[in-house]
């Protein structure tokens, strides 16, 4: 079974702080990605990457930034948090042409 | 603007009943429509999925209909039960870019009632 894991199921952070959410899958995968999920409005896709260094924008990246160093691991990164980026973050990962395997979230909240 | 629009918001059924959850896309270019469920505290899972070349799916207790015309697709749950409750999205994403941005609808909660 793939497993996506993310490494904070809760984190609460102050406003101008940079936050780090990280995620690891197990399985080789190639792609990676983090989405939001806020109630209304579904998941929306923030940045994927489909390579180690390689990265593109979704359809919400202001306000973030990403890192891929090595093929596991997928970072989102807050660069200066703001209160509505207060949200539950999801991360997933997927092979080629397969359905994508999602963590279980991080609900992060910005004071 | 909502690529994929998903009704309705929120469904209470009993037991037994079959809901229907209904999603609209506006991009002819999609050809991949996955359904994923997701429970409380979990991630969403992928639960079926349909491309354009066939108008129905079914796993188990779980169809897709799917009208290419129409640019909608439904999930059909039979004899539901109270393990089906949960949060459903539909969702779409086309070969363009590898196929790799699925655009999600808003989802529906589901509550099955004994």
């Amino acid at each position: 079974d793939v497993k996506v894991t993310q490494s904070s199921r809760y984190l609460v952070k102050r406003t101008g702080e940079k936050v780090f959410l990280e995620c690891v899958q197990d399985m080789d995968h190639e792609n990676m990605f983090w989405y939001r999920q806020d109630p209304g409005l579904g998941l929306r896709l923030i940045y994927f990457s489909y390579d180690v260094k390689m990265k593109e924008k979704g359809d919400i990246p202001e306000g973030y930034s990403v890192s891929r160093e090595k093929k596991e691991r997928f970072s989102l990164i807050l660069e200066s948090a703001s209160t509505n980026q207060t949200s539950m973050y999801l991360c997933a990962s997927r092979e080629l042409n397969q359905p994508q395997h999602f963590g279980d979230g991080t609900r992060l909240s910005i004071l | 603007q909502q690529q994929v629009k998903q009704s309705p918001q929120s469904l209470i059924v009993q037991k037994g009943g079959i809901p229907i959850i209904n999603c609209a896309y506006e991009n002819t270019a999609f050809d991949y429509f996955p359904w994923y469920q997701q429970f409380p505290g979990k991630g969403p899972a992928l639960l079926i999925a349909i491309r354009p070349d066939v108008s129905e799916k079914k796993e188990g207790r779980f169809t897709i209909s799917f009208n290419k015309s129409a640019k909608q697709f439904s999930l059909h749950i039979m004899d539901s039960q109270p393990g089906d409750s949960a949060t459903y999205f539909c969702a779409a994403s086309s070969r363009e870019g590898g196929g790799n941005k699925l655009t999600f609808g808003t989802g529906t909660q589901l509550k099955v009632e004994l």
